[in-house]
């Protein structure tokens, strides 16, 4: 079945700090690859998607590639801010899994001024 | 973009009574809505996935005579919790999906206490 591992945090940076948070799934077909944000006591934002090889997804500075040679998304931002302390969830949908999603356990990043 | 509403953003019951929870999409039709349950620093728990006009696909260990779900139309989608306890408390969040696009939009939460 469709599984996505994420790295486990809190992940803790200074403001401008660069970030990388670990992506890598499995999944039967070619998934489409999210990555959501949670900000305290709010539901999800999709903050940006992939949905085949080598596409990059971006928004508000983050990125992400899909790598289908080694089946990850990682999210990257080259310098983060306060405002980006939240929980960020990778998660993925494929026909395989009949489009039903499947989200990693989400990695908290926590930035300090 | 897509947005989805929920209603309410937080509730208070008392245990043995019911709760509805309405989740709504107010600028495209969602033919799937997904219930989700969060628990304190924890990931997303799906509870079922329901289609407009079908009965709800309940996932393992989700009581569905406990959780009912009605996806009465294309923009409106409920989840009633009867018979409410205190280890029901918890964040539910519902998302909605239109046909073609496989990403999801989620509504902003409702936070539920039972005392």
């Amino acid at each position: 079945g469709n599984s996505v591992t994420q790295m486990e945090g809190p992940v803790t940076l200074s403001e401008e700090a660069f970030l990388t948070i670990n992506c890598t799934y499995t999944a039967t077909g070619y998934p489409s690859l999210f990555w959501y944000v949670q900000y305290p006591g709010e539901g999800l934002q999709l903050l940006l998607k992939a949905t085949k090889a080598d596409d990059k997804g971006s928004n508000k500075g983050f990125e992400a590639t899909y790598r289908k040679e080694t089946t990850s998304f990682h999210l990257e931002k080259g310098s983060v801010q306060v405002s980006d302390s939240a929980v960020y969830f990778c998660a993925l949908s494929s026909l395989g899994g009949s489009y039903i999603p499947t989200f990693g356990r989400g990695t908290s990043l926590i930035v300090h001024p | 973009g897509a947005v989805v509403s929920q209603h309410p953003s937080w509730v208070i019951c008392k245990s043995g009574t019911s709760v509805k929870i309405e989740c709504r999409s107010l600028d495209f039709q969602a033919t799937t809505m997904f219930w989700y349950r969060q628990f304190p620093k924890q990931s997303l728990m799906l509870m079922a996935t329901s289609n407009e006009g079908s009965k709800a696909t309940y996932e393992q260990g989700v009581e569905k005579d406990k959780f009912l779900i009605n996806h009465a139309s294309l923009t409106l989608s409920t989840l009633t919790v009867t018979s409410a306890h205190p280890e029901d408390s918890s964040f539910y969040i519902c998302s909605a999906s239109d046909s073609g696009i496989h990403e999801q939009y989620f509504g902003p939460g409702t936070r539920l206490t039972v005392t």
